[in-house]
């Protein structure tokens, strides 16, 4: 069975801390995403990566950065944590020539 | 106008109704289509993929895609509180790009 894992269901952050999201799949999957999803906005796609080391921004890569040293790890960092990073945070997998994309279960990150 | 638009809801139905959700688009490169199911403060899973215009079923579920409209639409049979959930579409111009674009989701509540 597919599995995508978020390292935390729910984390509470201070305006300013460094923030590091991990995700881990083990489809051997070569696509990795974060998205974020907001009410009434949807998914909106922050950075993509196509291979290990590899990464593209999405729409909103503002105020974020990525990792992927490995291929079925990708992380998300938020440099510096404002207010308005409050969200829903998902990361996603998929194979380059397969249908679908397969979501880990979130991490609600609030920031105070 | 954004290029995938799907009414937010809620859509309230009793047990045992068909429901139907719908997405309509703007961009015709868009060749796959896919269903997304949301539970609550859970992660997306997908439920059906298409490609290009026709009919898919799988169970209690129809996905059918009309490119001459730009519509697309999602039919549950017999309907269970189960199903109760947000649906989300998404769609692509290429088989396994990055580039999926999601709607915003539908928030479906099956009544007992």
């Amino acid at each position: 069975d597919v599995k995508v894992t978020q390292s935390s269901r729910y984390l509470v952050k201070r305006t300013g801390e460094k923030v590091f999201l991990e995700c881990v799949q083990d489809m051997d999957h070569e696509n990795m995403f974060w998205y974020r999803q907001d009410p009434g906005l949807g998914l909106r796609l922050i950075y993509f990566s196509y291979d290990v080391k590899m990464k593209e921004k999405g729409d909103i890569p503002e105020g974020y950065s990525v990792s992927r040293e490995k291929k079925e790890r990708f992380s998300l960092i938020l440099e510096s944590a404002s207010t308005n990073q409050t969200s829903m945070y998902l990361c996603a997998s998929s194979l380059s020539a397969g249908p679908g994309t397969f979501f880990g279960p979130g991490t609600r990150l609030t920031v105070l | 106008q954004k290029e995938v638009e799907q009414d937010p809801g809620p859509l309230s139905v009793p047990e045992g109704a068909i429901v139907s959700l719908n997405c309509t688009y703007s961009n015709s490169a868009f060749q796959y289509f896919m269903w997304y199911r949301q539970y609550s403060r859970k992660g997306p899973e997908l439920l059906m993929y298409t490609y290009s215009s026709g009919n898919k079923e799988d169970g209690r579920f129809t996905a059918q895609v009309d490119k001459s409209s730009k519509y697309i639409s999602l039919f549950i049979r017999d309907s269970q509180p189960s199903d109760s959930a947000t649906y989300l579409c998404a769609m692509s111009a290429i088989s396994g790009t990055y580039k999926y674009i999601f709607g915003t989701g539908t928030r479906l509540k099956v009544l007992a």
